[in-house]
């Protein structure tokens, strides 16, 4: 059974940083695109950013453009996302996403997801 | 691309037939997946490519469509299957999903 294990979410102040951390133990992650999607409290789902399977290839949202930087370790199996300069409106529930393949269509749609992590900013 | 699904919510009975509808900005060919999401978890993929139903997803879920009008179907509706499903297109950056439908026990 593939698991994606989310860490490093918690409370920021506007402006401040945080990073997430996505691992799967147990699947060649290298195979598969991978992705964060978010979910504001009580709201829809959000699509955060995409990196390829070689993380030369990064996809970001204008929202989050310039201030969010994903990042993958093959050699490690763990997934990154760098988040600065944080706002309100980034408080929501992280969830990272493994693609069901490696190119298109697959590596947009996901077959397995995290449990997802808070992130909270707020002052 | 927005996806604009239809309806927000419904209530239904177990056994009924429900159909969800999402409908692109613009086409989109099969580019469409739908999710269902139970409060607390993350989404659960159902299909894939408008009308590929998932490994381990039950026969019931069905999903038609292509260009810009899509469609997902409980032919008969479970306990189990009272969620919120939501459509994504993944033709193109940015990938976006549809609002939401909440599927609610009448």
């Amino acid at each position: 059974e593939v698991q994606l294990l989310e860490s490093g979410g918690g409370l920021a102040q506007p402006g401040g940083s945080l990073r997430l951390s996505c691992a799967a133990p147990g699947i060649t992650l290298s195979d598969y695109a991978l992705s964060w999607v978010r979910q504001a409290p009580g709201k829809g789902l959000e699509w955060v950013s995409t990196v390829g399977t070689t993380g030369a290839d990064t996809f970001y949202p204008d929202s989050v453009r310039g201030r969010f930087a994903i990042s993958r370790d093959n050699s490690k199996g763990t997934l990154s996302l760098q988040m600065d300069s944080l706002r309100a409106d980034d408080t929501a529930v992280y969830y990272c996403a493994k693609g069901r393949g490696a190119s298109f269509p697959d590596s947009r749609t996901f077959d397995y997801w995290g449990q997802g992590i808070l992130v909270t900013v707020s002052s | 691309i927005q996806l604009t699904q239809s309806p927000s919510s419904l209530s239904a009975s177990i056994g009924d037939r429900v159909t969800i509808t999402c409908r692109a900005s613009q086409g989109i060919s099969s580019y469409l997946a739908w999710y269902q999401q139970k409060p607390g978890r993350a989404p659960n993929l159902l299909i894939y490519s408008a009308s590929i139903l998932q490994t381990g997803v039950p026969s019931r879920f069905s999903g038609s469509g292509s260009g810009t009008d899509f469609t997902l179907t409980i032919s008969s509706l479970q306990p189990e299957d009272f969620a919120t499903y939501y459509c994504q297109q993944v033709n193109r950056f940015p990938l976006t999903f549809g609002g939401g439908t909440k599927v609610e026990i009448k």
